[in-house]
């Protein structure tokens, strides 16, 4: 069955450094998101993309986050400067159709 | 953006014994959508519900969705170890961003 893959699982970084998290959609997918969960919170939207630009995104998404289809199979989140609060669980998720999504199984942000 | 409650927060429950969790908001949703994360996993699509007072069944989930289309429900009747993880609700209101829960945790003990 396809999935969605992400890479790195664990990413540590130092407070003010960028961070690139990669994901593989599934392949025939044409809406891709990025969530985060704060340990022991609710899953938070950070953006949608569709038809190679942004859709939506959340008040969370500032200046300091991008994302980026380089090359039809992947899709990346690009953290600019991380702060400590950026410590989460990151997800990828894709979709056919915009309403049903496979997420993949996080990367794991630490800031330190 | 959208505000979605969830209750309970937790739930314990006895292997066998039956659970509920509701999710509610003040605003009337187009749809909604169920997810389950297992401890330490990523959030697994269950269903998406979208006419008024629809219901559907998998298996032992029911989930229902309200006539006024501000609240839903899941219920899981004779709750087995495999249920054990966070439920959550999902909404969109423009199609393309997805509002969660705060989930309800259910811990099933043998």
């Amino acid at each position: 069955e396809p999935e969605v893959t992400q890479t790195p699982s664990h990413q540590v970084t130092q407070m003010g450094q960028e961070v690139i998290l990669r994901c593989v959609p599934i392949s025939n997918h044409l809406y891709f998101y990025w969530y985060r969960q704060i340990l022991g919170q609710k899953v938070e939207f950070l953006v949608s993309f569709y038809n190679n630009e942004i859709s939506e995104k959340s008040e969370i998404f500032d200046d300091q986050f991008s994302v980026e289809r380089p090359d039809g199979s992947n899709f990346t989140l690009k953290i600019r400067s991380t702060k400590l609060e950026d410590s989460a669980m990151y997800f990828c998720a894709s979709s056919l159709t915009g309403w049903e999504q496979y997420f993949g199984p996080g990367t794991r942000l630490t800031v330190t | 953006g959208q505000q979605v409650m969830q209750i309970p927060q937790y739930q314990h429950v006895q292997e066998g014994e039956d659970f509920t969790t509701y999710c509610n908001s003040s605003t009337t949703l187009s749809n909604i959508q169920w997810y389950k994360q297992r401890p330490g996993g990523h959030p697994v699509f269950l269903i998406q519900l979208v006419k008024s007072g629809e219901v559907k069944k998998q298996k032992r989930l029911t989930f229902q969705f309200g006539e006024a289309k501000k609240n839903s429900s899941l219920h899981i009747t004779a709750t087995q170890t495999t249920d054990v993880g966070t439920y959550f609700c999902a909404v969109t209101n423009t199609g393309n961003q997805f509002y969660f829960g705060t989930g309800t945790s259910l811990t099933v003990i043998p």
